[in-house]
């Protein structure tokens, strides 16, 4: 079956510490999409991706980074510098084009411990 | 500045019956509306889209209104049931990527 895979479903990060989060897709789909999701709040872009080794900010980037070296692939970085990462962190994809919904992960729920 | 609101409450209503939930937006001019389901600890899953020029799409007990002389989009679960039970969220396309609403949790109660 066709989806999108994120890993860990849970990870735990100290202070000061950067951690990846994997996201892999077999749905040939070009565009890729990191968010996040706090309590209370919409979903909110991070980095997107249309094309291979190609991605632009979100709306808060900041602290993050990500690589696009391959299609099936867009893993999100979160460095030391973000300063509050404690969240639910949710890929997603779909064709290029206008008029597709996009196909989500299962997430990755980040705890600073 | 640019907002989409839903309502921050949640839905509580009688299984059999009509949900609507609400979608409003200001400062945004979309080609197109999505609305998605979210259960707890999960991600989003796609529900439906509406163009700009359509009025109105169905999707068995789904129905979706979308009107951009109000900035209004209206979601509809006719027959509803326990299972709809779930967070419902709405996206507008803004240039290659979607912005989401917070999201109403609707709550059907048999």
């Amino acid at each position: 079956d066709g989806g999108i895979t994120q890993s860990p479903k849970y990870l735990f990060r100290k202070e000061g510490q950067n951690v990846t989060l994997s996201c892999e897709q077999n749905l040939n789909h070009d565009a890729m999409y990191w968010y996040r999701q706090d309590p209370g709040q919409g979903l909110r872009l991070i980095y997107y991706s249309q094309i291979v080794n190609d991605f632009q900010k979100g709306d808060i980037a900041e602290g993050y980074s990500v690589s696009r070296e391959k299609k099936e692939s867009f893993p999100l970085t979160v460095t030391s510098a973000q300063k509050n990462p404690t969240a639910f962190y949710l890929c997603a994809s779909r064709p290029v084009g206008r008029n597709y919904g996009y196909t989500f992960g299962s997430g990755t729920r980040l705890t600073v411990v | 500045s640019q907002k989409i609101e839903q309502n921050s409450e949640a839905l509580n209503i009688q299984e059999g019956k009509t949900a609507t939930l609400t979608c409003n937006y200001t400062n945004y001019s979309p080609a197109y509306l999505q609305w998605y389901r979210q259960d707890p600890g999960r991600g989003p899953v796609f529900l439906l889209l509406i163009r700009e020029n359509e009025k109105e799409k169905r999707k068995e007990r789904l129905k979706v209104t979308f009107d951009t002389t109000l900035k209004q989009s209206l979601f509809h679960i006719t027959a509803s049931q326990p299972a709809d039970s779930a967070t419902y969220l709405c996206a507008l396309e803004d240039g290659n990527k979607l912005v989401f609403g917070a999201g109403t949790i609707l709550r059907v109660k048999s």
